[in-house]
């Protein structure tokens, strides 16, 4: 069936480092891919998406491309912030009967100390 | 602009006691899911309305979850008899047709 795979966490990095949240799936035809966060207290809020192969989301300074020969949709950001400390689900959705479902990953919890 | 509210935050109830949450979506928003996400999980979808109608309700335990949403605005989802392992955050979300999902913050049950 659908399904999103992320990397393990924590992560935990210092303020500028670079981050890498890795992300595969396994899905039939042609998914939509989404990079969701959650704050502390707070809602899932959707980061960033991609629609359709080699297409590149990108917002606050993330990063991700969607990638079809390898299957995979990483989150990468050239510099973290302390205010970037959250969990971070990816997860994809289908054209199909249950078109508007999301699957999600695990989630990767991310802390970025100053 | 009020996002997705969400009420109670906080549920501890005894198992096989009745509980029941309360979703008001995004005003104008037709379409209204509800998601259990167990600890250290992703949030799994239980079911989805468009407006009044439940279209997807494949994943929802119904011998003991049920779901209305009348009027096709507020919805309440509720579990009768809650067992222990219902102990998670149920998140309800929102959108304008199937375009981006808008997440609440959640209600986080405990069933003791």
């Amino acid at each position: 069936g659908d399904s999103v795979t992320q990397m393990e966490g924590p992560v935990t990095l210092s303020e500028e480092a670079f981050l890498t949240i890795n992300c595969t799936y396994t899905a039939t035809g042609y998914p939509s891919l989404f990079w969701y966060v959650q704050y502390p207290g707070e809602g899932l809020q959707l980061l960033l998406k991609a629609t359709k192969a080699d297409d590149k989301g990108s917002n606050k300074g993330f990063e991700a491309t969607y990638r079809k020969e390898t299957t995979s949709f990483h989150l990468e950001k050239g510099s973290v912030q302390v205010s970037d400390s959250a969990v971070y689900f990816c997860a994809l959705s289908k054209a199909s009967s249950t078109l508007g479902r999301l699957y999600f990953g695990r989630g990767t919890q991310l802390t970025v100390w100053p | 602009e009020a996002g997705v509210v969400q009420s109670p935050r906080y549920k501890i109830i005894e198992k096989k006691q009745p509980v029941a949450f309360w979703c008001n979506p995004i005003s104008g928003h037709n379409t209204l899911y509800w998601y259990l996400q167990n600890l250290g999980q992703g949030p799994e979808l239980l079911i989805r309305y468009e407006n009044e109608e439940a279209v997807d309700d494949s994943q929802l335990p119904k011998d003991r979850f049920s779901a209305e949403r009348l009027k096709g605005v507020d919805s309440t989802l509720k579990i009768q008899p809650a067992e222990l392992g219902d102990s998670a955050v149920y998140l309800c979300a929102s959108s304008l047709g199937l375009d981006e999902q808008f997440f609440g913050p959640g209600t986080r049950l405990t069933v003791l």
